[in-house]
């Protein structure tokens, strides 16, 4: 079984630009979260994709986007970059079947650093 | 809307003994779940444990083991034998809905 990976590890960026970041899914999962985690934070909900369409939203800014591939991998999208979205980018799987919450698995994160 | 605070930016414990990290939360939800998260220098977030909120007996994995207090909102992580390699950051959740909801995290330092 694999577990939740990302892409890339490591990231530096200029404040303005847009960046993409890439998530794996769990084998068998069909549901993808995203956190952003500054340094010294807890982790926050920015959205899930379940089916491929965004099935939940934390207090972000429509610049953060996403999408959800049929084989149920995901990106995340920000543009207009800004010095607070310096952050480690967490993505989550999990299986969905219903409407109570279900466990979410973890990958490395990927460290954005906007300069 | 969930909460959930905290209250120990750091903690020390000796090599062996026993330490209790505190957890208080908030939610209008029925049906939720409480984890507690060790994230190392690794950045990698692992699950040491989760209690059902129906569930009244508190859950214990190993060395871990939990206080459930649901009339008061309180969810404490029990470290016993406490071990090097049980320094890292924790992290209180309560996932209801869709969503996970972190606190700000506890720093664990364990002295040899």
């Amino acid at each position: 079984e694999t577990g939740v990976t990302q892409s890339p590890t490591h990231l530096i960026k200029t404040r303005g630009q847009q960046v993409t970041l890439r998530c794996s899914s769990q084998s068998g999962h069909n549901t993808v979260s995203w956190y952003q985690q500054a340094l010294g934070q807890g982790p926050q909900f920015i959205f899930q994709y379940y089916r491929e369409e965004e099935n939940g939203r934390g207090n972000f800014p429509p610049r953060f986007s996403g999408l959800q591939f049929p084989n149920y991998s995901s990106e995340l999208n920000v543009n207009a970059l800004e010095l607070d979205d310096s952050a480690l980018y967490l993505c989550a799987s999990s299986l969905v079947l219903g409407t109570h919450y279900n466990e979410q698995f973890f990958g490395p994160g990927t460290r954005l650093t906007v300069l | 809307a969930q909460t959930v605070t905290q209250s120990q930016p750091e903690m020390s414990v000796q090599e062996a003994e026993t330490v209790t990290l505190s957890c208080t939360y908030d939610t209008s939800e029925s049906d939720y779940y409480l984890f507690w998260y060790k994230q190392p220098p690794s950045r990698q977030m692992i699950l040491v444990i989760r209690q059902e909120a129906y569930k009244q007996q508190n859950a214990t994995e190993n060395r871990f083991s939990v206080n459930f207090q649901k009339a008061a909102k309180s969810f404490s992580l029990k470290i016993s034998d406490s071990q090097l390699g049980d320094a890292a950051m924790y992290f209180c959740a309560l996932g209801a809905g869709n969503m996970l909801t972190f606190g700000g995290g506890t720093r664990l330092m364990v002295k040899p």
